[in-house]
């Protein structure tokens, strides 16, 4: 299993409230991704990174921001959460090693359940 | 416009019969990739086959493999000799070749309920 770590794994805080989620790897991959999944969506992307400290926005980056310092560590931080950020969290690696790198699945830690009341 | 499609929310299947997942996708690149991710109900997103555009021969893993019709835009995950552990939901996803985040765009899923 690919070696990511997701924490917390779950949370519930107040409407308002600054909440940060952590992502961990040991596969030394340049590639990160947060998504949220909702029922009846799938997987929806948030934000990616391409490099430390190489950020771009996703399909849904609106009341998100992230960060990456170093190359095993992304974090998602919401930072005044609402009731419709009510989701659960993944986060994603992926190696760009390969013939073309486009071959290279994302592996997925094992998600984060987000609450706000 | 939606760019990956799974028209079945639920289905079901007898045990040790084969099954086709449906997906359809929507793209003007000639180079991308397809992949299959299950989702088993204690949450985990498991990473199951992949098929390239140029890839010539239909992806197989095991008991999966994909239908894929390029003229068509399907990429169709059949899973053959069903178990009861296949229960779960089914993701098909798109990445994009020119686009070098390597990102992936998820269908909607499929519940997938294996009837003992």
């Amino acid at each position: 299993d690919a070696g990511i770590t997701q924490s917390p794994r779950h949370k519930v805080t107040e409407t308002g409230t600054p909440v940060t989620l952590r992502c961990h790897q040991t596969e030394n991959h340049r590639y990160m991704y947060w998504y949220r999944q909702d029922p009846g969506h799938g997987l929806r992307l948030i934000h990616y990174s391409y490099g430390v400290k190489d950020t771009d926005k996703g399909e849904v980056s609106d009341g998100y921001s992230v960060s990456r310092s170093k190359t095993e560590d992304f974090l998602l931080t919401l930072e005044s959460a609402t009731s419709s950020q009510t989701s659960v969290y993944f986060c994603a690696i992926s190696s760009d090693r390969g013939l073309s790198g486009s071959n290279q699945p994302q592996h997925f830690g094992d998600g984060t359940r987000l609450s706000i009341l | 416009a939606q760019k990956i499609t799974q028209t079945q929310p639920g289905m079901f299947v007898q045990e040790k019969e084969a099954v086709t997942l449906d997906c359809t996708y929507d793209t003007s690149d000639q180079s991308y990739g397809l992949f299959w991710y299950k989702q088993p109900s204690s949450g985990e997103m498991i990473f199951l086959i992949y098929q390239g555009s140029y890839d010539e021969q239909n992806a197989t893993e095991g008991r999966y493999s994909l239908n894929f019709q390029k003229a068509r835009k399907s990429a169709n995950l059949v899973i053959s000799a069903s178990q009861l552990g296949d229960s779960a939901m089914y993701f098909c996803a798109m990445r994009e070749g020119m686009d070098s985040s390597y990102k992936l765009i998820f269908g909607s899923g499929t519940r997938l309920l294996v009837r003992p």
